[in-house]
This record gives C-alpha cells, sequence and structure tokens, in this order.
C-alpha cells in the first residue's frame, strides 16, 4: 500500500527565511508526486507536480519541491518565507501504474512570523 | 471559470435524518472522488468514480453512497448520518491520466448531532 508521511505537524519559521515542509513518501514503482496548500476555510489548491525529467519542480507562488529518489522524499521549499504562507501543507502521491488512488499525508501547518 | 462545486457549504442535521451533498465540475473531466477531512488524518478518500455509472470504493467508504449518472455531476449520499461522519467533505475531479492534477472543491462542512 502507498503512503505519505509528513514528519512535522507544524513548522515555524520568521519571514524572509528560508523554509522546507518535509515529505517522504512509500509506492510500489514510480511516483507521481503533489503538493497541495490549504488556506483556512478553503479548499485545496494545487502547487506543483512531479511527473518526470529534473528533479526540481517549480510551482506556484515561489514554492518549489525536490523529488529524490533514493531517499524517497519530496521535500516543499521556498527561499523566503511570506507571512501570507500560512497555511496548511498536504503532500500526496498515486502510483503510476493502472489505476491508483492519490493518498495524502495528514499535513503540515505552516507558521511564518512577521 | 474552472471550478468545483459543492452543495451545501454548511450543513448540521441529526442522525438519521438522509441528506445528499452535491458535485458539479465543468471541466469535463473523467474522474471524480470524495474524501473526508480530519483534524490529524488529513485527507481520506470516501469513493471516486472513473467515470459515467462506474464508482468504486475509497479508503473509508462505509455509511456512504455515490452515484455517477451524468460527467459532470457525483452526488454524496448519507443514507443514515451518525456522529462519527462529522467532517469537512470535500470532492475533487481531473482527467483519466494518473499524471493529472486533481482540482478540489470548496468543501462541505457537516455535522450530525
Amino acid at each position: 500500500a502507498q503512503s505519505v508521511a509528513q514528519p512535522e505537524d507544524q513548522v515555524n519559521v520568521a519571514e524572509g527565511n528560508p523554509l522546507t515542509v518535509k515529505c517522504t513518501y512509500s509506492v510500489s514503482g514510480n511516483p507521481y508526486l503533489f503538493w497541495y496548500v490549504q488556506y483556512p476555510n478553503r479548499g485545496l489548491q494545487f502547487l506543483l507536480k512531479y511527473i518526470t525529467g529534473d528533479n526540481l519542480v517549480k510551482g506556484s507562488y515561489g514554492f518549489e519541491a525536490e523529488f529524490n529518489k533514493s531517499q524517497t522524499s519530496f521535500h516543499l521549499k521556498k527561499p523566503s518565507a511570506l507571512v501570507s504562507d500560512s497555511a496548511l501543507y498536504f503532500c500526496a502521491v498515486r502510483a503510476r501504474r493502472g489505476y491508483s488512488t492519490l493518498t495524502f499525508g495528514k499535513g503540515t501547518m505552516l507558521l511564518v512570523s512577521p | 471559470e474552472a471550478q468545483v462545486t459543492q452543495n451545501p457549504r454548511y450543513l448540521i442535521t441529526v442522525t438519521g435524518k438522509k441528506l445528499t451533498v452535491t458535485c458539479s465540475q465543468n471541466m469535463n473531466h473523467e474522474y471524480m472522488s470524495w474524501y473526508r477531512q480530519d483534524p490529524g488524518l488529513g485527507l481520506r478518500q470516501i469513493y471516486y468514480s472513473m467515470n459515467v455509472e462506474v464508482t468504486d470504493k475509497g479508503d473509508v467508504p462505509e455509511g456512504y453512497k455515490v452515484s455517477r449518472k451524468e460527467k459532470r455531476n457525483f452526488p454524496l449520499i448519507l443514507e443514515s448520518p451518525s456522529p462519527n461522519q462529522t467532517s469537512l467533505y470535500f470532492c475533487a475531479s481531473r482527467q483519466g491520466s494518473e499524471a493529472d492534477t486533481q482540482y478540489f472543491g470548496p468543501g462541505t462542512r457537516l455535522t450530525v448531532l
């Protein structure tokens, strides 16, 4: 069975500092990997995805993520955090075979302080 | 505007009173699904549909039903709601490829008393 681990329930960072939200996954074969963000009282918004090719994926709002196959990780990063980045972030994985569900991690709350 | 819509957005009901949460997408997507979000558990898939008249169980299907009579609509039915179904529900859709991005509705917050 496929799974996603987001080891930190909460990440705190000061505005202007770099941020990292961690994600590791377990799936049979090669994965499709996704990051979503959820603002309070809103649905999930797509940030970025890894399909194939360059291991560094760039997405919306200045976010990027690096696919590391050997470490089965897909950490979300941003060089300079904004207070408006404060939200709940979800990592998700889907296998590349036949039909496969999108499995989510439990989410990491990012709090950016002024 | 391309979107997934859900109604109602908020619902308070009582145990045993049947309810339906509607979901509609205007992107001609083949695949639709329902998730529930609970604190500390992330999102868990309830049911999904790969196309009209094709539905299957997700990870937590007990107590729910779905139907897919039209491509754009995928209602979630709770025949006899119970308090443990109090949750935040999301409908989502995507095209048929596994690489495609899944788009989510705004959510329905359900409270069962």
